[in-house]
């Protein structure tokens, strides 16, 4: 079964610092993955995608690593910002055609 | 470009009402996505759209949930008879590809049944 899972579960972290945010998923034959943020009672932002011949993206202050052979994905928050706080997902795409399957998420709290 | 619509953007119905969320994509995005969140869950998908085709309908729960696309450009998702397990946010998605095109969501549709 394709699964994917996200920890922590919850962070908060005082602002200006830097934090990584950990993606696991089963089955490292994947096609792509995407990260989103939500903030509360709105939609899906994507952050960054990366294909499965890329091993990182990077866009601003955020830096997404991939790492197919031991399943992982890592999202780098550098100097973060209260601005920054909502909750990171991970999703994965497992071929061509088919759809994202979604971690649970990182709720994240950056205090000022 | 306009990004991806969605209406409206919540709905309290009673059980056993019928409910349609609608969801207007990406002008040229050929593919379309619903995907929910019920309580307490991750996001799942719900079906996918290729112009007017379902592609995949698997994520679909049961017989009360009904997707269209008629023309290709907009789609709705009635859900008849609303029952409460059916509350939580349904999301809409657009993507030009089914490849390497990253999706973009849609704001999302709070439904509540009470």
């Amino acid at each position: 079964k394709q699964e994917v899972t996200q920890i922590p579960a919850a962070l908060s972290v005082p602002e200006g610092e830097n934090l990584v945010l950990n993606c696991s998923f089963t089955d490292s034959a994947i096609y792509n993955l995407q990260w989103f943020r939500q903030d509360p009672g709105k939609g899906l932002t994507s952050l960054l995608l990366i294909q499965s011949s890329q091993r990182e993206q990077t866009s601003g202050r955020l830096n997404a690593s991939l790492d197919k052979s031991s399943g992982r994905s890592t999202l780098y928050i550098a100097a973060s910002q209260p601005g920054d706080s909502a909750t990171y997902l991970c999703a994965v795409k497992y071929g061509y055609g088919q759809n994202f399957v979604f971690g649970p998420g990182t709720r994240l709290s950056v205090l000022p | 470009e306009a990004g991806v619509t969605q209406f409206p953007s919540h709905s309290v119905i009673e059980k056993g009402q019928t409910v349609t969320l609608r969801c207007d994509p990406i002008s040229g995005h050929d593919n379309l996505y619903w995907y929910r969140r019920v309580m307490g869950k991750e996001i799942k998908f719900l079906l996918h759209f290729v112009k007017e085709s379902k592609q995949d309908e698997s994520g679909m729960p049961n017989n009360r949930f009904l997707a269209e696309r008629t023309g290709g450009t907009y789609s709705t998702l009635k859900v008849q008879p609303a029952e409460l397990e059916d509350s939580g946010v349904y999301f809409c998605a657009s993507s030009r590809g089914q490849g390497h095109a990253g999706y973009t969501f849609g704001s999302g549709t709070r439904l509540t049944v009470v």
